[in-house]
Parts: C-alpha cells; sequence; structure tokens
C-alpha cells in the first residue's frame, strides 16, 4: 500500500512567521495536489505538481515537488491568521489514472 | 453556481439500519469518487466512478456499496451500517485527468461539503 506521511501533524506559528510542511513516500507519484481544508468545508485543491523538481507559487505558498517525485513541500511566507486550516497532500499513483492517495494532513493555526 | 452537494449533511443511526447518502454534481464531471475521514488518517477512498456504469474499489470498501446510473449522482449505501462506519464522508468530482502516461495531471477534484455519520 501507497503511504504519504505529512509533517508535522500539527503547527502552531505567530502571525508573520515562515514554515515548511512536508509530504514523503517511499512511492513515485505521477502527481501531487495540496489542498486546504476549513472546519466543516470539504478541501479546496490549492495546486498540482507534475514535473520532478517542479516549483510553483500561489501568493505566499510555494510548491514543490521532488526531484524523483517520491516527496513534496508547501512553503509558507509570513503566514496570516487566514492561513490556518488543515492541509493535505495528496498523491496520484503511477498504476492508477484515478485512484488519489491522501497523506493524513497538517494542522495550522496562525495565531495573530 | 458549481457545486457537488450531498445529503443529509448530519445522520445518526442504529447499526443494521440501511441508509443511503446522496451525491450530486452539476459540473459534468466524468470522475467521482468517496472518501471519508478520519482523525489522524486523512481522507481515506471508499469507492470512485470513471463514468456511468463504471466504478471500482478504492482502498477502503468494506461495507460500502456504490451505484452510477446517471452521469450526475453518485451514492453511497450503507446496507448494514456498523459502528466502525462513523466518520465523516465526502463526496467529490473531478474532469478528467491530462496528460501523457507516467505524468497525468489529476483533474482538479471539486468536493462536496461532508456528511457525519453516527452509528451507534
Amino acid at each position: 500500500t501507497q503511504l504519504l506521511e505529512q509533517s508535522p501533524q500539527f503547527l502552531s506559528i505567530q502571525e508573520g512567521e515562515n514554515l515548511t510542511v512536508y509530504c514523503n513516500s517511499s512511492s513515485v507519484f505521477s502527481s501531487l495536489q495540496w489542498y486546504r481544508q476549513e472546519p466543516g468545508e470539504g478541501p479546496v485543491l490549492l495546486v498540482t505538481v507534475v514535473t520532478g523538481g517542479e516549483v510553483k507559487k500561489l501568493k505566499r505558498l510555494t510548491f514543490q515537488f521532488g526531484d524523483a517525485r517520491k516527496d513534496s513541500s508547501l512553503h509558507i511566507t509570513a503566514a496570516q491568521p487566514g492561513d490556518t486550516g488543515l492541509y493535505l497532500c495528496a498523491g496520484g499513483p503511477l498504476d492508477s489514472s484515478y485512484k488519489l492517495i491522501f497523506g493524513s494532513g497538517t494542522r495550522l493555526l496562525v495565531r495573530p | 453556481e458549481a457545486q457537488v452537494t450531498q445529503n443529509p449533511r448530519y445522520l445518526i443511526t442504529v447499526t443494521g439500519k440501511k441508509l443511503t447518502v446522496t451525491c450530486s454534481q452539476n459540473m459534468n464531471h466524468e470522475y467521482m469518487s468517496w472518501y471519508r475521514q478520519d482523525p489522524g488518517l486523512g481522507l481515506r477512498q471508499i469507492y470512485y466512478s470513471m463514468n456511468v456504469e463504471v466504478t471500482d474499489k478504492g482502498d477502503v470498501p468494506e461495507g460500502y456499496k456504490v451505484s452510477r446510473k446517471e452521469k450526475r449522482n453518485f451514492p453511497l449505501i450503507l446496507e448494514s451500517p456498523s459502528p466502525n462506519q462513523t466518520s465523516l464522508y465526502f463526496c467529490a468530482s473531478s474532469t478528467k485527468n491530462t496528460g501523457t502516461s507516467g505524468q497525468k495531471r489529476r483533474g482538479e477534484q471539486y468536493f462536496g461539503p461532508g456528511t457525519r455519520l453516527t452509528v451507534t
């Protein structure tokens, strides 16, 4: 079974600080997605990365896909209270075009 | 407004009483999926459907059934619910994947608002 391990599980930081969330696996994925989930709602897609080494930026969020397509990171610069939420990574297995494997999530709290 | 709807949003039931959670999308998406979310385990895929009348098992299909008779609807059926099926359930739909083999870009998945199920 392919697994995606996210770290840290919980993160509480002060507004303005930087942070990085990691998503690691021993398996290769064809693509990797990052979602954010607010309480009482479903996850919302932030970004999809496909190519090994790919870096994508979304305002203060920077996403990177590892060269070997086994890991990914999400870096937030100058975090704001509005960034608070559950961040989930999800990988597409090579042997399936339709399955999606989710990590267990990182719960982020940004204190004002 | 493009959306995925689920009903009911909350349900408390007893062991063994059959129930159905409905899911509907208005985006003409081919692909639909059901997940359950449990603390510390993230989202785990129950079943997915690539198109009408085409479904397949995800990682945790035991105790669940699905059907895809119409493109827009993908109900989740629990024939005989048990307490270990107490969970938060999400339906999702997406467009087809793009790209070549080995580097397929998954279509963006749109998630419903969730159904919180408690089985006593």
